[in-house]
């Protein structure tokens, strides 16, 4: 079946670094890819989303292409705050395309 | 705010108890999911339900027992439950589930489960 693997965490940057946070997938057919974003004390969001290959998905200034030559689904931001010290998750449609596979999860904290 | 309240925020249970976890939506969005949420592990999808029908079950243990009355509302109906089953249980939501397609999932902030 589906699958997805992202980078463990955690990751510890400074404000206004630049971050990348991994994630490749396992997949039949064409999944739509997805990266979600989990505060503290809520729960998952959808920061951006790619639903065919090469496609660009972006959103308060983090990044992500559907790579599917390298099955990969890479997370860019040019510079963090500490703002977005969150736990970020690659996620995939199932193979069914009725729900989400997410990865475990990778914890980003920015500090000042 | 994301539109889907889970009630209770926090639950800590014997193994003997009997409860139930509960999840509304005002999206007017047709389908809804369970997920667990622990620690070093990817979310584990549990139940999938499209107009009030379960689409899926992934092997869930039958000690958690789901209930769809009506397109806003899911319970997770629990019993004899183990300590491993202590975790963060989400609820989501969807206009349909065209996941494939891009469909955007609403969650919820979970229940802390805590099972003694």
């Amino acid at each position: 079946g589906n699958s997805v693997t992202q980078m463990e965490g955690p990751v510890t940057l400074s404000e206004e670094a630049f971050l990348t946070i991994n994630c490749t997938y396992t997949a039949t057919g064409y999944p739509s890819l997805f990266w979600y974003v989990q505060y503290p004390g809520e729960g998952l969001q959808l920061l951006l989303k790619a639903t065919k290959a090469d496609d660009k998905g972006s959103n308060k200034g983090f990044e992500a292409t559907y790579r599917k030559e390298t099955t990969s689904f890479h997370l860019e931001k040019g510079s963090v705050q500490v703002s977005d010290s969150a736990v970020y998750f690659c996620a995939l449609s199932n193979q069914a395309g009725t729900a989400l596979i997410f990865g475990k999860g990778t914890t980003l904290s920015v500090s000042s | 705010e994301t539109g889907v309240t889970q009630t209770p925020r926090h639950l800590v249970m014997g193994m003997t108890n009997k409860k139930s976890l509960k999840c509304e939506q005002h999206l007017g969005h047709n389908a809804m999911y369970w997920y667990k949420q622990s620690a070093k592990k990817p979310l584990e999808l549990m139940f999938v339900y499209n107009f009030k029908e379960q689409t899926e079950n992934n092997s869930v243990p039958s000690r958690f027992s789901p209930e769809c009355p009506n397109s806003s509302h899911l319970f997770l109906h629990l019993h004899t439950l183990q300590p491993e089953d202590s975790a963060l249980y989400l609820c989501a939501s969807s206009q349909d589930l065209a996941v494939q397609s891009g469909e955007k999932l609403f969650f919820g902030s979970g229940t802390q489960l805590s099972v003694l």
